[in-house]
């Protein structure tokens, strides 16, 4: 089975400071993956997928890009964070037809 | 693209009565996944239910169930004899059977459950 591994779980850092949030897979090789946001009270917003190692998608133009260096990790990362990249995000990575499988999600707070 | 309706944002029931949650979608595809998926508190994302499009015969799992209108793009979650444990945000979301294999979600119901 397929286990989403994300960290940290809570996170608050200072406008202009750098991002870095990893992500990784556990019992599947190749997945697809995912970053979503969740903002408060709303619902996920899909961010990037990755179909493969150094192949990123980007669904959103923002402040924020995505890589992945090995097949089981991708990371979400940021030069420089806006007020308006807080919120709840999450990694998922497609198991098979029947859905993805999903992180336990950090909580990103943008001072 | 795929879009994703939920036009309930938030609902109330009692405990162990029936509440019906709506979802609309829309796409041009003709195979394709349908979810439901419960976040608690928590804010773990937990498979509900799955509906695969080419059956016609609705997905039940022990006390929810769909109501899957392939041609009028409806997928409906019925929970029956609701628990305090079903309290949560419900999302009902569409997965593409392309190679991105892309889950869309809808903004979600607030289901609270009193007693």
């Amino acid at each position: 089975s397929q286990t989403i591994h994300q960290w940290p779980a809570t996170l608050v850092q200072p406008v202009g400071s750098p991002l870095s949030l990893e992500c990784t897979v556990e019992g599947t090789s190749n997945p697809n993956l995912y970053w979503y946001r969740q903002a408060a009270g709303r619902g996920l917003q899909l961010l990037f997928y990755s179909v493969g190692i150094g192949q990123i998608s980007s669904e959103v133009p923002q402040n924020l890009s995505a890589s992945r260096p090995q097949d089981r990790q991708f990371i979400l990362s940021s030069k420089k964070l806006l007020l308006s990249d807080s919120g709840f995000y999450l990694c998922a990575g497609r198991r098979d037809v029947r859905g993805y499988t999903f992180g336990s999600g950090t909580r990103l707070t943008v001072v | 693209a795929q879009t994703v309706t939920q036009s309930q944002p938030e609902m109330s029931v009692q405990e162990a009565e029936t509440v019906t949650l709506s979802c609309t979608y829309d796409t041009s595809e003709n195979n394709y996944y349908l979810f439901w998926y419960k976040q608690p508190p928590s804010r773990q994302m937990i498979l509900v239910i799955r509906q695969e499009a080419y059956k016609q015969q609705n997905a039940t799992e022990n006390r929810f169930s769909v109501n899957f209108q392939k041609a009028a793009k409806s997928f409906s979650l019925k929970i029956s004899d609701s628990q305090l444990g079903d309290t949560a945000m419900y999302f009902c979301a569409f997965l593409d059977t392309g190679t991105a294999s892309k889950l869309t979600f809808g903004t979600g119901t607030r289901l609270q459950v009193t007693l």
